[in-house]
């Protein structure tokens, strides 16, 4: 089982629309969770990241976490067609990055 | 603030072969992180330089080596390459050793391995 689980989609809505992105993970001990997104053909970005459980806005972006559960959530209100890009998300544990395989994500004009 | 710069971009390579990639970090950072991204396995972390010294390590065989130089820029070799070498090579900077909360990363370099 990889640490960090996403399903790699394509996901595909409207302008407009609410995105949901959710990732699953195994290990405890991470702390520090993170959103990047990725055009094609560029390097990741952050986007956003949060320590432990709890939410996180940034303008059109949520991020949400329930250690609870394992379970890691990016919200994108009113989507844009610019918003079209893979987003991975990420947990930290002794000073790795371990990322999930990305989602692609596509907002239909 | 220039960003990242990975040279080069693109990068064909034969089998057996070796090659060196390269990663200027933002001005100021002192530690560079290189990941490998694949379709298969997403992005994976090979190792963390900071400051010349090659803090962690990720679960690569010793074929792949890097080093950092008194300016952080570093450099990551990969000797005896195979087609599964095949990949993105991306590199991240960061002012903070290890936590990398807050890297920031190359564009990367494409290498394909023939």
């Amino acid at each position: 089982q990889k640490e960090v689980e996403q399903d790699p989609g394509p996901l595909s809505v409207p302008e407009g629309a609410i995105v949901s992105l959710n990732c699953t993970y195994s290990n405890s001990a991470f702390q520090y969770f993170m959103w990047y997104r990725q055009y094609s053909r560029k390097g990741p970005e952050l986007l956003m990241y949060t320590y432990s459980s709890g939410n996180k806005e940034d303008g059109r972006f949520t991020a949400q976490v329930d250690k609870s559960s394992k379970y890691i959530s990016l919200f994108i209100r009113d989507s844009q067609p610019s918003d079209s890009a893979t987003y991975l998300c990420a947990a930290n544990r002794d000073d790795k990055i371990i990322f999930g395989k990305g989602t692609r994500l596509h907002i239909l004009p | 603030k220039a960003g990242v710069t990975q040279t080069p971009r693109y990068l064909i390579k034969t089998r057996g072969q070796q090659v060196t990639l390269s990663c200027s970090p933002i001005s100021g950072h002192r530690s560079v992180s290189w990941y490998q991204q694949t379709p298969g396995q997403g992005l994976q972390f090979l190792f963390e330089y900071f400051s010349e010294t090659q803090r962690n390590k990720g679960n690569f065989p010793g074929r792949f080596s890097g080093r950092q130089f008194s300016n952080s820029r570093s450099e990551m070799n990969v000797s005896t390459l195979e087609l599964g070498d095949s990949a993105l090579y991306l590199c991240a900077s960061s002012s903070l050793q290890g936590t990398n909360t807050e890297a920031f990363f190359g564009q990367g370099t494409r290498l394909t391995v023939v």
